[in-house]
Formats: structure tokens, sequence, C-alpha cells
């Protein structure tokens, strides 16, 4: 089982809000990680969005729109990249990441669609 | 203007070797942990190696560790990476990133690696 599991894809409507999911596998407690977030384009490197731990640990990367944020649910173990009042250009793969056992390790990514 | 640029990535083939270069330019180079991460066509991100500032405290995926060698030259503000005994497998972009605060904060636009006979 992989460490951090991505959706393969979400679409979202332009105007509404999308919330991406990262889970974490089981007995990796999310509480006790920071979780990353990074935004990449068709033919462009990532760009990193944010981080978010609690909401007293938390960072947005420099110029990231207010529009995303971050959390966690700790019932399901999930840490969560919400993107408020979509637009065409958040369409993008989006991946989580944790450092975990002494190695930084990626999710496998969510492609969001804007339609 | 803060910049990563790679290079050396090329075709070689299977069990072939290949270094790979980042030139660093607009902070100091010392100050940051540097990574490498790979993107295998039409994949997602893979996490490579990671190196603190002064050289000190290096990490490997387990994918490559023994293959590959992550090194730097803050004076001449050059991260590497060594990539010996290729695969099929190791074909990927390869980008370098700087570190801050924990994240990924700058990254070059990669260099191509192709495995192939």
């Amino acid at each position: 089982q992989a460490v951090l599991t991505q959706p393969s894809s979400l679409s979202a409507s332009p105007g509404a809000s999308a919330s991406l999911t990262c889970t974490l596998r089981s007995g990796i407690n999310v509480g006790t990680y920071r979780i990353y977030w990074y935004q990449q384009k068709p033919g462009s490197p990532p760009h990193y969005l944010l981080r978010y731990k609690s909401d007293s640990d938390k960072q947005q990367g420099s110029g990231v729109p207010s529009r995303f944020s971050g959390s966690k649910d700790a019932s399901a173990n999930a840490g969560i990249l919400l993107i408020s009042g979509v637009q065409s250009e958040d369409e993008a793969d989006y991946y989580c990441v944790i450092w975990h056992s002494s190695a930084w390790v990626f999710g496998g990514g969510t492609k969001l669609t804007v339609l | 203007e803060v910049q990563l640029v790679e290079s050396g990535g090329g075709l070689v083939q299977p069990g072939g070797s290949l270094r790979l270069s980042c030139a660093a330019s607009g902070f100091t180079l010392s100050s940051y942990e540097m990574n490498w991460v790979r993107q295998a066509p039409g994949k997602g991100l893979e996490w490579v190696s990671y190196i603190g500032g002064s050289g000190s405290g290096i990490y490997y995926a387990d994918s490559v560790k023994g293959r590959f060698t992550i090194s730097r030259d803050n004076a001449k503000k050059s991260l590497y990476l060594q990539i010996n005994s290729l695969r099929a497998e190791d074909t990927a972009v390869y980008y370098c990133t700087r570190e801050a605060d924990d994240a990924f904060d700058i990254w070059g636009q990669g260099t191509m690696v192709a495995v192939s006979s």
C-alpha cells in the first residue's frame, strides 16, 4: 500500500469548490505530519502551493492566492487541499508530499479538470 | 533572479552513467538544502535525493540507493547527481529543487534522461 494515496482525477465547475484528498497509509498518523501541496501544469515544473499541519502551523506559498487552503480530516487520516472558486487556470495536476522515514514521499497526483 | 538550471541529460544505454548538474543563481546556494526529483514520461513526481546545505546529511530513495550519488560545490554554485548503472525505469525528467523551510520553493526546468539500447 502506498504511503500517500490521491484520487487520480477530479472535476469541478468554474466557481465551485474542489476538495483534493491525500490519504496516509494506515499506521501513519496524519496529525503528526506537515503536508505539502504542489501544482504542476503540462510542460512546466511543479509549483509550491502551501504547507499545512494545523491552523497554527501552516504556510502559503509566495504569491499563491488565498483561495488555495489546506486542512486535515483526522477521521479519514487525510490531508486536504481546498480550492475555493475554481478557475479555468487551476486545471493541473496536484501532488501532496510528506517527509517520512528520512525520505520525501510524493502522492501519485490528482488531475483536476475544470469543466 | 532566483534560478536553477539543470544540464547533463541525454540518451544512454542500460548500464551506462551520466552526471547531471544544476547551476544556481540569484541566491546563496550554501544556505539551502537541495533535492533532486524526477518524473517519468506521463507519470507522477518521484523524489530522488536530498543533500544538506554544507553537504552533510544525504538521503536517497530506495529505488536509486547504491547507484546514484548527490553532491554539491557551493563555491561553484552547483548541485550534482551522478547516476550509474542506469536502467530503463530511470528514464525521466530530472529536476533540481531548492528546499526552503522544508518546501521545494524553487524548481529548475529539468533535464531529460533517456535509457535505451
